[in-house]
């Protein structure tokens, strides 16, 4: 592994349906994100970790839930998902949170809620 | 509120430069970065500028304007792999990045 994988690539899933995005990192980075992006608007902050075990909500954290139970993994869990939910997901890390250290993003996962 | 705008579509010849620009509005501000993304691909880093001024790197260049809260990615030698979307994000207090819809750049020969 070199930077940061994402799986699945892409995801098709009926609505209701839970659905785990994983995430994981070998940059031995303290700081993961995940961002969504929709066509015609910025990425948005889902969820946050700055360090293992401990997580914070960002902008767009409804209907979304994340854990951080070491340094390399960050998965995204959608309990219930809808429709609305369908985007590109991406994971990023960066060294540090909560200062200027620059992200570094994974492949993406594109995800479509029917 | 906070807010990021840059323009929607761009679109350059081959070999010409290019100048992209970002205005912000942010709650406090730690910083502004730039980052590429190739259709279909992950965003990549480009730059950060936090002091005024132009900052170069080979082919690219990016100055900041606190004053104005003003930014811009300047391309020069455009080259066919340069088409891309290009988005501006700024830092704020929170040193949560706030990000522009990006800027679809379209290089033509």
């Amino acid at each position: 592994i070199a930077g940061i994988t994402q799986a699945p690539t892409s995801q098709i899933l009926a609505a209701g349906r839970r659905m785990t995005l994983r995430c994981t990192q070998d940059m031995r980075h303290n700081a993961m994100y995940w961002y969504r992006q929709d066509l015609g608007l910025g990425l948005r902050l889902i969820h946050y970790s700055n360090t293992a075990g401990t997580t914070g909500k960002g902008e767009v954290p409804d209907g979304y839930s994340v854990s951080r139970a070491n340094t390399d993994d960050f998965p995204l869990t959608l309990a219930s998902a809808v429709p609305s939910q369908t985007s590109v997901y991406f994971c990023a890390s960066s060294l540090e949170g909560g200062n200027t250290d620059t992200q570094y993003f994974g492949p993406g996962t594109r995800l479509t809620v029917l | 509120g906070q807010n990021i705008d840059q323009p929607t579509e761009m679109t350059a010849t081959e070999g010409a430069i290019v100048q992209i620009n970002c205005t912000y509005q942010t709650s406090g501000f730690n910083g502004l970065f730039w980052y590429q993304q190739h259709a279909g691909e992950a965003p990549t880093f480009l730059s950060y500028n936090v002091l005024d001024g132009l900052e170069e790197k080979g082919r690219f260049s990016s100055f900041l304007s606190r004053s104005k809260g003003y930014s811009y990615l300047l391309l020069k030698e455009l080259q066919m792999k340069d088409s891309a979307s290009y988005l501006c994000a700024g830092l704020d207090s929170n040193y949560q990045l706030i990000w522009g819809a990006g800027t679809k750049l379209i290089i033509k020969p």
